[in-house]
């Protein structure tokens, strides 16, 4: 079956300092990747996303590329501030087999990052 | 704006007594997802519905039930919540098509006395 491994955390990291959370998957075929934020007390929002191999999704200085020969999704920022700590999924979306193209999310346990001033 | 929506934000019950989270969209996706999420884990889908068409996971307990009057509206009905029901409740939708990008509302927090 479908399943997403994150790296595990807590990451904890100074103003300005470089991000990396890793994320792999297991899917057959070409699922579509997402990453979403979840800050804390409130649902969840998409970050970025990408939909076919070798697509970089970015978003607010966020970037994650495809990577479908090592089957990863790595989140990256170069630069994150206080306003970045959160916990972040990264979660992959296959269709239907019954025809339908929605799919239901698989997610990864989660990173919770804490960014200090 | 277009949004997914869920009231109350903040739900204490007592053990045992019936308790119904609701969901409204303005997206019209006609499908709608109920999730429940504890301490910053990953949410765990509870089931959706494709259109009026309901779809349990296998795992699911039948104290969780699920009404979709129509396509802007979704309730979860927890019928007996115990201490372990505690939990934040997430609402999503998703197109049909499309990349199955789903959109989450901002939650529901039960509290169970």
């Amino acid at each position: 079956g479908n399943s997403v491994t994150q790296m595990e955390g807590p990451v904890t990291l100074s103003e300005e300092a470089f991000l990396t959370i890793n994320c792999t998957y297991t899917a057959t075929g070409y699922p579509s990747l997402f990453w979403y934020v979840q800050y804390p007390g409130e649902g969840l929002q998409l970050l970025l996303k990408a939909t076919k191999a070798d697509d970089k999704g970015s978003n607010k200085g966020f970037e994650a590329t495809y990577r479908k020969e090592t089957t990863s999704f790595h989140l990256e920022k170069g630069s994150v501030q206080v306003s970045d700590s959160a916990v972040y999924f990264c979660a992959l979306s296959r269709g239907n087999a019954g025809g339908t193209s929605y799919g239901k999310l698989t997610f990864g346990q989660g990173t919770i990052l804490t960014v200090h001033p | 704006d277009a949004m997914v929506i869920q009231n109350p934000r903040y739900q204490v019950t007592q053990f045992g007594k019936p308790v119904t989270l609701s969901c409204s969209q303005t997206l019209n996706h006609n499908v709608m997802y109920w999730y429940q999420q504890k301490s910053s884990q990953a949410p765990k889908l509870l089931f959706h519905y494709y259109d009026k068409d309901f779809n349990n996971e296998a795992d699911t307990p039948d104290n969780f039930q699920s009404r979709r009057p129509n396509t802007s509206f979704c309730f979860l009905d927890i019928r007996s919540p115990g201490l372990g029901d505690a939990a934040m409740y997430l609402c999503a939708t998703s197109r049909e098509s499309g990349n199955n990008e789903q959109f989450f509302g901002p939650g529901t927090r039960l509290t169970v006395l």
